[in-house]
C-alpha cells in the first residue's frame, strides 16, 4: 500500500478482555517497529521485526503482550487480559531496511482505550 | 537513562516570531542518527529531519533549519517566521544500533503554541 496501514484507528475494551491490533507495513519494508504513545511515558519502543524475527522482545511492558508477523508483512499485536493502564496509541513504522539510514514511515495509530 | 533530553515541555510564541527548539542526545556509538518529527493536534508522526552522526552540515528547508553540534551532543531545531500551523508537538529522536534494530529514542517533546 501507499502508507502504513493500522486498524482498528480506535478501540475501546473492557478492562480484562484480550485484544489485537493490527500493522499493515509499506510494501517491500522489511523492518517493522511498533510503539506506544500514553500521557505518562511519551513516546516508548515495545518491538522491533527484521522479517518475520523479533530479536528482542525486551521492550515488551509485560508478558501480556506478545507480537508477530507473518511472511514478513503483516503484523499483530496482542494485548492479553487489559488493564486500565494499557490505554495509549498504539504505532507501528516500517522502513525498507534495518539501517537507520533510510526514514520510517509511522502509521495512523491505533487508539486503545481500556475501561 | 534518558537519551534524548528535551527541555522545553511548553513553548508558546505570537506569529512570526522565529522559536529554538533544543535537543540534546547521549550515545557511546560513533554512527547514529538523529530525526525530528511534528505531530499536530491530528496526531499523526509526519518526519522532519534525519541526520547521521557523521555529517555535520547545518540544513535549511524553508523555514526550518538544523543546527547540529556533536562537541555539545545538541540537534536544535529553529522555525523562522512562525506560523499557526506549525502549533504541534515536536520529538527529537536518536536511532542507534541494538538488538531493536535501528530503533528510536525519542524525546519527552515539545509542545509549541503558535497564536496569531
Amino acid at each position: 500500500g501507499a502508507g502504513v496501514s493500522q486498524s482498528p484507528s480506535n478501540k475501546v475494551t473492557e478492562k480484562g478482555k484480550d485484544v489485537e491490533l493490527r500493522c499493515d507495513p509499506i510494501s517491500g519494508h522489511t523492518a517493522l517497529y511498533w510503539y506506544r504513545q500514553s500521557l505518562g511515558q511519551g513516546l516508548e519502543f515495545l518491538i522491533y521485526f527484521q522479517g518475520n524475527s523479533a530479536p528482542d522482545k525486551s521492550g515488551l511492558p509485560s508478558d501480556r503482550f506478545s507480537a508477530e508477523r507473518t511472511g514478513g508483512s503483516v503484523s499483530t499485536l496482542t494485548i492479553q487480559r487489559t488493564q486500565q493502564e494499557d490505554s495509549a496509541v498504539y504505532l507501528c513504522a516500517s522502513s525498507f531496511n534495518p539501517t537507520g539510514n533510510v526514514g520510517y514511515t509511522f502509521g495512523s495509530g491505533t487508539r486503545l482505550t481500556v475501561v | 537513562a534518558q537519551k534524548v533530553t528535551q527541555a522545553q515541555t511548553e513553548i508558546s510564541v505570537v506569529e512570526k516570531e522565529d522559536v529554538t527548539l533544543d535537543c540534546v542526545y547521549e550515545t557511546r556509538d560513533t554512527t547514529y542518527y538523529l530525526f525530528w518529527y511534528k505531530q499536530p493536534p491530528s496526531g499523526e508522526l509526519v518526519f522532519l529531519i534525519r541526520r547521521n552522526s557523521f555529517d555535520e552540515q547545518n540544513e535549511i528547508s524553508g523555514r526550518y533549519s538544523w543546527n547540529f553540534q556533536k562537541s555539545t551532543s545538541s540537534f536544535n531545531f529553529t522555525i523562522t517566521a512562525s506560523q499557526v500551523v506549525d502549533s504541534a508537538v515536536y520529538f527529537c529522536a536518536l536511532s542507534e544500533w541494538s538488538n531493536s534494530g535501528y530503533a528510536l529514542n525519542f524525546g519527552k517533546g515539545t509542545s509549541l503554541l503558535v497564536t496569531p
